[in-house]
């Protein structure tokens, strides 16, 4: 089992640029969550998907958006790339929704760097 | 609102020392705690976790008890290892219908020999 896995590792955008992140989530899991996790800092909440759906939202502005394939495979976007948006991204997938979820397996992350 | 706070590092100790790490939160509800470990370079790996209150969560030698009535779920460890040396991550689980996870801003541990 691969575990959840995120690609890529590493990444270098220019302000104003758009960037793409990809997840696979782990064998057997359908929900995928996307974190935010600034320097120093714990991970924030982005979003959640489910069933190819966005069912919960952070406190996070448009510019950030995602999609969740048919096969549970998700990407992350984000448009208009500010420098406080460098950070590393996790990727989390568990099974379920709601109170049948199960508990979360993270990925590596993307380090995303913005100059 | 739901939060986790977590005691501020670095927290640096001799090998075979005993670890404590302190963690309270603030939630609506009965969440579920975790403690998730970050090794440098690396993602979130799940230390241990517990699902309700007085339920003790264990491995690899750490444990966590979940204490309701003081709303606490610290991290302890009786004897730590150079190999330990981590970030460690308190959080708990929404009981709203997004189950999120809400993660303290982290405790770094340095394990020296």
């Amino acid at each position: 089992d691969a575990g959840v896995t995120q690609s890529p590792t590493h990444l270098i955008k220019t302000r104003g640029q758009q960037v793409t992140l990809r997840c696979s989530p782990k064998s057997g899991h359908d929900t995928v969550s996307w974190y935010q996790q600034a320097l120093g800092q714990g991970p924030q909440f982005i979003f959640q998907y489910y069933e190819e759906e966005e069912r919960q939202r952070g406190n996070f502005p448009d510019r950030f958006s995602g999609h969740q394939y048919p096969n549970y495979s998700s990407e992350l976007n984000v448009n208009a790339l500010l420098l406080g948006d460098s950070a590393l991204y996790l990727c989390a997938s568990s099974s379920g929704r709601g109170r049948l979820n199960t508990e979360a397996f993270f990925g590596q992350g993307t380090r995303l760097t913005v100059v | 609102g739901n939060s986790v706070t977590q005691m501020e590092g670095p927290v640096t100790l001799s090998e075979e020392a005993f670890l404590t790490i302190n963690c309270t939160y603030t939630a609506t509800g009965y969440p579920s705690l975790f403690w998730y470990v970050q090794y440098p370079g690396e993602g979130l790996q799940l230390l241990l976790k517990a699902t309700k209150a007085d339920d003790k969560g264990s491995n690899k030698g750490f444990e966590a008890t979940y204490r309701k009535e003081t709303t606490s779920f610290h991290l302890e460890k009786g004897s730590v290892q150079v190999s330990d040396s981590a970030v460690y991550f308190c959080a708990l689980r929404t009981v709203d219908s997004s189950y999120k996870l809400i993660f303290g801003s982290g405790t770094r541990l340095l394990v020296r020999p």
